[in-house]
This record gives structure tokens, C-alpha cells and sequence, in this order.
């Protein structure tokens, strides 16, 4: 069956420009996780939606960052006025229930680069 | 709070040889505990994973670990390295009220012929 999709896979972006990546998670998955790797370094969770809820973003390095996932499936990560350190690759991951001992499914990530 | 230590950031091993990755976690409530592969360009897939049941925890492709409280570590083996296992690994402990995970900072695991 399909896994956790992500696009686009690679994102050059300016430093200043606003960029978008989306999320398919698996269907029916009710949790969404995002994480933040940088080179070298394990994923850092940014948000954790449950179904359409947000509920936790205490990851989200600063306001310039924003999630959404409106309709429980899909989700989109917003980054606004992009900076060299935003570069990084993020993460997806999908679970099916809420307990913290379910697996994550993962996606491939996107690597953005910022110049 | 909960943390995860991964002692080495590169493992190095000849084929057929032992394969010994380091987890070391702190959790003040049992733990779930994860051990994720990634290989490049990829994202992570589980490998295994504690949840109380038994200490001694057999995943896929060969390994397996043992989750040891009194140590609290979890550490990874697999008795015969094979080229295909060169990747990234990653210890992960989540629980206690948290459904977030947290990483360690990883292994790589070099396989030479």
C-alpha cells in the first residue's frame, strides 16, 4: 500500500521567501507528526496534529512557522520569510492511533535549502 | 523529561562482524523504546521496538535488542554485519504522559568487506 508521501522532495528558496511543503499521510491515520533534522542530527519534533487538532506546536522554532492539517489527512508546513537556518530536512511521520507506543511511519522528507 | 543518548557517532564493522549500537535513555516512567534505520535520501523505518512485553526484543532484518532497566539502555545487535546494513540509526523513547518521541542524535553504521 502507499506510504507517507511528501512534496516536493527538494526546495531551494531565497533567503526571505515564503515556502510550503505538504504531507500525505497514510489513510486513516489519525496522528501527524513533524520533525526537523538537521545534518548529522536525529529528527526534532515541531508539531503533532491529532486528526484535524493541533495539538501540540511547542516545537515550532518561531512564528515564522505554521502547520495545518484542515480536514484530518493531508497536512501542510508553512515556513514565512525563510533564513539559513531553516535549511534542513523535514519530516513527516504518520501513526494510526495515539498511543506513544505506536510506530511512525515516515515519510522521504523534504530538504530545503535556504540561500 | 526524557532523553536519549547514543554513544558513537560512527560505528565501523567488517562484514560478518558483530554489530553493537549504543542506546542509553533517561525516563522517570517505564519507556517505549524505538530503534529506527535511515537509509540516504530516505525516510526512518522502524526496526524495533519495546513496549513491555519482553525484554529482549527481535526486529526485522536480523536484529535485535534488549531493553536492561537497571542500565537503562537498549542497546541494538545484530550477529553478522552485512554491506546492506551500512545506514543511519536512531534510539527513541517516548511515554510517561508524551506521545511525542524523542531522538537520539544517531549512529552511522559503516560496513567494510
Amino acid at each position: 500500500g502507499a506510504g507517507v508521501s511528501q512534496s516536493p522532495r527538494y526546495k531551494v528558496a531565497k533567503r526571505g521567501q515564503d515556502v510550503a511543503l505538504r504531507c500525505d499521510p497514510i489513510s486513516g491515520h489519525v496522528s501527524l507528526f513533524w520533525y526537523q533534522q538537521a545534518l548529522g542530527q536525529g529528527p526534532e519534533f515541531l508539531t503533532y496534529f491529532q486528526n484535524e487538532a493541533q495539538l501540540d506546536k511547542s516545537g515550532l522554532p518561531s512564528d515564522r512557522f505554521f502547520a495545518e492539517r484542515p480536514e484530518g489527512s493531508v497536512s501542510t508546513l508553512k515556513i514565512q520569510r525563510t533564513q539559513q537556518e531553516d535549511s534542513a530536512v523535514y519530516l513527516c511521520a504518520s501513526s494510526p492511533g495515539t498511543s506513544p507506543g505506536n510506530e511512525q511511519f515516515f515519510g522521504p522528507g523534504t530538504r530545503l535549502t535556504v540561500l | 523529561a526524557q532523553s536519549v543518548t547514543q554513544l558513537g557517532s560512527h560505528v565501523s564493522v567488517s562484514e560478518g562482524a558483530l554489530v553493537l549500537l549504543r542506546c542509553n535513555y533517561s525516563s522517570s516512567v517505564p519507556p517505549y523504546l524505538f530503534w529506527y534505520v535511515q537509509y540516504p535520501n530516505q525516510g526512518l523505518q522502524l526496526l524495533l521496538k519495546y513496549t513491555s512485553a519482553a525484554t529482549l526484543v527481535k526486529g526485522i532484518n536480523g536484529f535485535e535488542a534488549e531493553f536492561k532497566k537497571s542500565e537503562t539502555s537498549f542497546h541494538l545487535t545484530k550477529p553478522s554485519a552485512h554491506m546492506s546494513d551500512a545506514a543511519e540509526y536512531f534510539c527513541a523513547v517516548s511515554g510517561g504522559g508524551s506521545y511525542i518521541p524523542t531522538f537520539g542524535r544517531g549512529t552511522s553504521l559503516i560496513v567494510h568487506p
